[in-house]
């Protein structure tokens, strides 16, 4: 089983419409993760990053951490065509600051006009 | 957001030369920086974490003395690929954590690597 898992993409949905991230991780100690988006030919910019369970909104973007189930997902509401891009799921490992971070392998979003 | 800077942004060189990529955390001190390689739709992978004034801790299967890592400060990390080979032409980026930023990586622009 992989660490970090996220949905099978690539995904598409129309302009206007919520897209739906998941992701799952296998190390039950894990304390924070991370949403990154990634556009074709660029370097990976942090979305948001969740410690508590529960939900964590920023403009458009909501985050979904949920440590019992190991699940942890990210929504897009209202998404743009700007939106289109890789969506990496990132568990940080071995405590704060030295800490790696394990990627999923990333969910590809298409949002089409 | 924090903000970590590479330079340069695209290098070409021949196969047998040396390359120095830097990465700068710009507005944060950076207790510890990573370098990633990434190849065409692959995802990225982690070559090797540095933390200032100390060596740096390489993954499995990377050679150390191929990519040479140097943290000399807080702001300031240096990859060096020597002897360059076709074979690691890659998209070089590097991240940053730390100071305020606490344990949330902030990864630079990155470094088109050819070697012809």
């Amino acid at each position: 089983q992989k660490e970090v898992e996220q949905n099978s993409g690539p995904l598409s949905v129309p302009e206007g419409a919520i897209a739906s991230l998941n992701c799952t991780y296998s190390d039950r100690g894990s304390q924070s993760f991370f949403w990154y988006r990634q556009y074709s030919g660029k370097s990976p910019e942090l979305i948001m990053f969740i410690y508590s369970n529960g939900d964590k909104e920023d403009g458009r973007f909501t985050a979904q951490l949920n440590k019992a189930s190991q699940y942890v997902s990210l929504l897009i509401r209202d998404s743009q065509p700007s939106d289109s891009a890789t969506y990496l799921c990132a568990v940080l490992t071995g405590g704060t600051s030295y800490g790696k971070l394990t990627f999923g392998q990333g969910t590809i979003l298409t949002v089409h006009p | 957001g924090a903000v970590v800077s590479q330079h340069p942004s695209w290098v070409i060189c021949k196969s047998g030369t040396s390359v120095k990529i830097e990465c700068r955390s710009l507005d944060f001190q950076a207790t510890t920086m990573f370098w990633y390689r990434q190849f065409p739709k692959q995802s990225l992978m982690l070559m090797a974490t540095s933390n200032e004034g100390s060596k740096a801790t390489y993954e499995q299967g990377v050679e150390k003395d191929k990519f040479l890592i140097n943290h000399a400060s807080l702001t300031l990390s240096t990859l060096t690929v020597t002897s360059a080979h076709p074979e690691d032409s890659s998209f070089y980026i590097c991240s940053a954590t730390g100071d305020w930023v606490s344990d949330t990586q902030y990864f630079g622009p990155g470094t088109r690597l050819t070697v012809l």
